[in-house]
């Protein structure tokens, strides 16, 4: 059952415009919610994360909108760059005992066009 | 500096063998994990440690196996077992708690 579902799957954005990138999740326990960029050939990098407690953060030209009745949280990359060009994940985390368990979303291919 | 160390870069896999990926970590990270990512279906977890001595199963464990004898290094084996062993493998760590996790790079994994 995937617990995380992320949409679009590829999004083509101008040099300048706004990307948005959407998640929806099922599982109540989920109670940190991490996007990570990733390039090719690359692991992932922690671009930025939410605690539900808040429904914005913001970092830069990144903003994560979280909507917690909706179980539903976004991504926006605002003044979109050719370099923000990467493929993007969602996750959501839920405590276990010592660590974390990720579920993640299936990823949304950015490409930014000049 | 810091960080998660994954090798080898490519790794290419006989029929029947098993193979090994190495991951070490200078973080002092108490949980280490590995993912096996696919095109199209974002990353899985394979088995997870938050302690030496001590792992679980994750989401599609069959055919893998693991060892936490370190603090800092968590190795995987990709057993014959696996049939479909191709695949970008990835391991992460965290700090106790509701940390956020760390990337290696990765392993590729093949089969001739």
């Amino acid at each position: 059952q995937q617990q995380v579902k992320q949409s679009p799957q590829s999004l083509i954005v101008q040099k300048g415009g706004i990307s948005i990138i959407n998640c929806a999740y099922e599982n109540t326990a989920f109670d940190y919610f991490p996007w990570y960029q990733q390039f090719p050939g690359k692991g992932p990098a922690l671009l930025i994360a939410i605690r539900p407690d808040v429904s914005e953060k913001k970092e830069g030209r990144f903003t994560i909108s979280f909507n917690k009745s909706a179980k539903q949280f976004s991504l926006h990359i605002m003044d979109s760059q050719p370099g923000d060009s990467a493929t993007y994940f969602c996750a959501a985390s839920r405590p276990t005992g010592g660590g974390n368990k990720l579920t993640f979303g299936t990823g949304t291919q950015l490409k930014v066009e000049l | 500096d810091g960080g998660i160390t994954q090798s080898p870069k490519y790794l290419f896999r006989k029929e029947g063998q098993n193979v090994t990926l190495s991951c070490e970590q200078n973080l002092n990270h108490d949980a280490m994990y590995w993912y096996r990512q696919d095109p199209g279906q974002g990353l899985r977890l394979i088995y997870y440690s938050q302690i030496v001595n001590d792992f679980q199963k994750g989401d599609i464990a069959e055919g893998y196996s693991v060892s936490r004898e370190k603090k800092e290094s968590f190795p995987l084996t990709v057993t014959s077992a696996q049939k479909n062993p191709t695949a970008f493998y990835l391991c992460a760590s965290t700090l106790s708690g509701n940390q956020p996790q760390h990337f290696g790079d990765g392993t590729r994994l093949s089969i001739l």
